[in-house]
C-alpha cells in the first residue's frame, strides 16, 4: 500500500501568515490522485482539494494544492482563524486508499 | 445537497459483530461509491472499504477478513459489518460518498468495544 507522510507534524502560525503543508508518498501516486481535507475538533473532515490541485466547491481561493508524483503541497496563502485544525492528505490512485497521519495547524 | 447519517449500536462487546447503517438523503445512492472510514480517539483516518453502485466491494487488506459492506438501493442505505471486534476497533465510524476523494461525510458514530 502507498504510505503518505505529512510534515510538519504541527505548524504554529498566526492569522494572516502563509502556511505550507507537505505530503510525501512512498511511491508515485497514479494520475496525481491526491486529496486534502481539513478537520476541526468534533467535526467530520471537509474536502478542500482533489486531483492534487482542484479546489472543491465552496473552498476559498486562499487554499491551493500542487505537486505530482510523490510530493504534494497544500498552501494556505493567509491563515484565517477558522483554518486552524488538522489537515490530512489522501491518495486514491491505488487501492487501498490511504491517508497521511495529519498536520495540526495551531495558533501561535 | 447529499446528506449522510450513521446509525447503529454505540457499544459492542468484544468478539461480537459491529453493525452500522448509513442513510443517504438528498440524492440517489446509485450515483456515487460509498465508503466507511474510521478514526480512533486522537488518531488519524483509516479507510475501511467501499461498496460500488452495482454492489461490488473493495476492502482494506488489513480488515478484509472481518468486513462486509452492502448496499440497499430501495432504502437508499448502505451498511458495514465488522466481526470479532476488539478494543482496537473502538473509534468514530464515518460513512462517506466518493468519487475516490470523499466529498460527502456523515457526522460520525462513536462505537466503543467493551464488555
Amino acid at each position: 500500500e502507498i504510505v503518505l507522510t505529512q510534515s510538519p507534524g504541527t505548524l504554529s502560525s498566526s492569522p494572516g501568515e502563509r502556511a505550507t503543508l507537505s505530503c510525501r508518498a512512498s511511491q508515485s501516486v497514479t494520475s496525481n490522485l491526491v486529496a486534502w481535507y481539513h478537520q476541526k475538533p468534533g467535526q467530520s473532515p471537509r474536502l478542500l482539494i482533489n486531483g492534487a490541485s482542484s479546489r472543491a466547491t465552496g473552498i476559498p481561493d486562499r487554499f491551493s494544492g500542487s505537486g505530482s508524483g510523490t510530493d504534494f503541497t497544500l498552501t494556505i496563502s493567509r491563515l484565517e482563524p477558522e483554518d486552524f485544525g488538522v489537515y490530512y492528505c489522501q491518495q486514491y490512485g491505488r487501492s487501498p486508499w490511504t491517508f497521511g497521519q495529519g498536520t495540526k495547524v495551531e495558533i501561535k | 445537497q447529499v446528506q449522510l447519517q450513521e446509525s447503529g449500536p454505540g457499544l459492542v462487546k468484544p468478539s461480537e459483530t459491529l453493525s452500522l447503517t448509513c442513510s443517504v438523503s438528498g440524492g440517489s445512492i446509485e450515483n456515487l461509491h460509498w465508503s466507511w472510514i474510521r478514526q480512533a480517539a486522537g488518531k488519524g483516518l483509516e479507510w475501511i472499504g467501499r461498496v460500488f453502485t452495482h454492489g461490488s466491494t473493495l476492502y482494506s487488506p488489513s480488515l478484509a477478513s472481518r468486513v462486509t459492506m452492502s448496499l440497499d438501493t430501495s432504502k437508499n442505505q448502505f451498511s458495514l459489518k465488522l466481526t470479532s471486534v476488539t478494543a482496537a476497533d473502538t473509534a468514530v465510524y464515518y460513512c462517506a460518498g466518493s468519487f475516490g476523494y470523499f466529498n460527502h461525510w456523515g457526522l460520525g458514530r462513536l462505537v466503543t468495544v467493551s464488555s
